[in-house]
């Protein structure tokens, strides 16, 4: 069984200030996949980033970085230079490649608040 | 734009109403899911469907079933709707040609049982 575990509730950061969101995950399976979303009050989900277990290189969209630690089993989302409008819950999430683990598990997610 | 819908958007009904939330996707692509998320709990996987003839049962699909029309089709029933079914459900899809096969979310339905 997959597991996914954001122990931060909520964070709050200084608008331009970067801040690391916390990821741990727990699977059995060789090759998975690791995905950060980002959900704002009006609702929708909107993905982020994505790392491949395999991936010798951490990924980096924009603004987003994702600090995969693979012996620590740990998938921490960097966001730089924070503005307000990131402002949001985001959402961890990782899939397997194989049988049931091909679904999508989810984090409990992390209230971010971007202070002026 | 290629996207995914969800009708209704929102929701009242009675408990043990019958009902029906549809999502169409013009992404072509063939992965189709059903979630629901509560407050605290994330998203929670209900059903998913591979392709048209591939309906998977998921983590939380007891009191749920669903019906794959088509492939840009994936409809979610309640039969008998109770209250704790009270929610926000979000329809998704994915393209399994790609590696990531990065799932591209509905804008969700917030349904209210009463």
């Amino acid at each position: 069984a997959q597991k996914i575990t954001q122990t931060q509730p909520g964070m709050f950061v200084q608008e331009k200030e970067a801040v690391t969101l916390d990821c741990t995950y727990d699977t059995s399976d060789q090759s998975y996949g690791l995905f950060w979303y980002k959900q704002p009050s009006s609702g929708e989900m909107i993905f982020l980033i994505y790392q491949g277990s395999y991936d010798e290189q951490n990924a980096t969209e924009g603004r987003y970085s994702l600090n995969f630690q693979k012996a620590r089993k740990s998938a921490n989302l960097v966001i730089s230079a924070s503005q307000l409008g990131d402002s949001a819950m985001y959402f961890c999430a990782m899939r397997g490649l194989s049988g049931s683990a091909r679904q999508l598990t989810f984090g409990s997610g992390t209230q971010l608040t971007v202070l002026p | 734009d290629a996207d995914v819908t969800q009708t209704p958007r929102n929701r009242i009904t009675k408990t043990g109403k019958r009902i029906m939330l549809e999502c169409s996707q013009t992404k072509g692509h063939d992965r189709m899911y059903w979630y629901r998320q509560d407050p605290g709990l994330g998203l929670r996987l209900i059903y998913y469907s591979f392709d048209v003839k591939d309906i998977n049962k998921g983590e939380i699909s007891d009191g749920y079933s669903v019906s794959r029309q088509a492939q840009a089709k994936f409809s979610l029933s309640l039969e008998s709707a109770i209250p704790n079914q009270t929610a926000l459900y979000f329809c998704a899809t994915s393209d399994a040609g790609t590696g990531k096969d990065e799932q591209f979310f509905g804008p969700g339905t917030r349904l209210t049982v009463l």
